[in-house]
């Protein structure tokens, strides 16, 4: 079973604030890790992807990576309201590129 | 990134009826995924599209409901057969290249009465 865990939400942050989103998942082998953002009524959107240990930066987005723990976090800084959105973690293992994702946090930044 | 597109954008459909659904993508892919969201909830994997062979179907999802074709490397087609309102759901097609990255479709909303 490869489960994927999020909180669900909903997180709710004043804008300008950071936004922090995290991931567990059970299963060792998994390999790569991804964020997606789905607004109401939209597909997901790949926003970070990380594959090693440590941060990984892209605009107000930082992805956390730890493979010990079985961890992988979303940091959103300079949260805007229109970041207000689903994120979906999601992991795979190296073969198949089988996703798995986790069940969403609904994510409100307050004007 | 790939530039994906999926017919029909919505539906309603009866009881007992079947749907196709399409996905065409914009350049050659590697691998081709259809899932479904139901109302609030996450992604479940129904399959992965096999260029050239039968689909590799998930736990929970067999070929006879959820039939799949794959002609070839831009396209697919799900089709959702002997429809009930359970299988109301948006189904969504991705695709994904060597780098594992995976990209969606806007999806097929499907409401069946």
């Amino acid at each position: 079973q490869k489960e994927v865990e999020q909180n669900s939400g909903p997180l709710s942050v004043p804008e300008g604030a950071i936004a922090s989103l995290n991931c567990t998942y059970s299963d060792r082998g998994s390999q790569s890790f991804f964020w997606y953002r789905q607004y109401s009524g939209k597909s997901p959107e790949l926003i970070m992807s990380i594959y090693s240990n440590g941060d990984k930066e892209d605009g107000r987005f930082t992805a956390q990576l730890n493979k010990a723990s079985q961890y992988v976090s979303l940091l959103i800084r300079d949260s805007q309201p229109s970041d207000s959105a689903t994120y979906l973690c999601a992991v795979s293992l190296r073969s198949g590129n089988q996703f798995y994702f986790g069940t969403g946090t609904s994510l409100t930044v307050i004007p | 990134s790939a530039v994906i597109s999926q017919k029909p954008s919505r539906d309603i459909c009866q009881r007992g009826t079947s749907l196709t659904i399409q996905c065409q993508v914009d350049s050659q892919v590697t691998m081709m995924f259809w899932y479904r969201q139901q109302p609030g909830q996450s992604l479940t994997l129904i399959a992965t599209a096999n260029q050239g062979s039968e689909a590799t179907y998930e736990s929970g999802f067999v070929i006879d409901k959820f039939p799949i074709s794959r002609p070839n490397l831009t396209f697919s087609t799900l089709t959702v057969s002997n429809m009930s309102p359970e299988d109301s759901s948006i189904y969504l097609c991705s695709v994904g290249r060597d780098s594992q990255e995976q990209y969606f479709g806007p999806g097929t909303r499907l409401t069946v009465t």
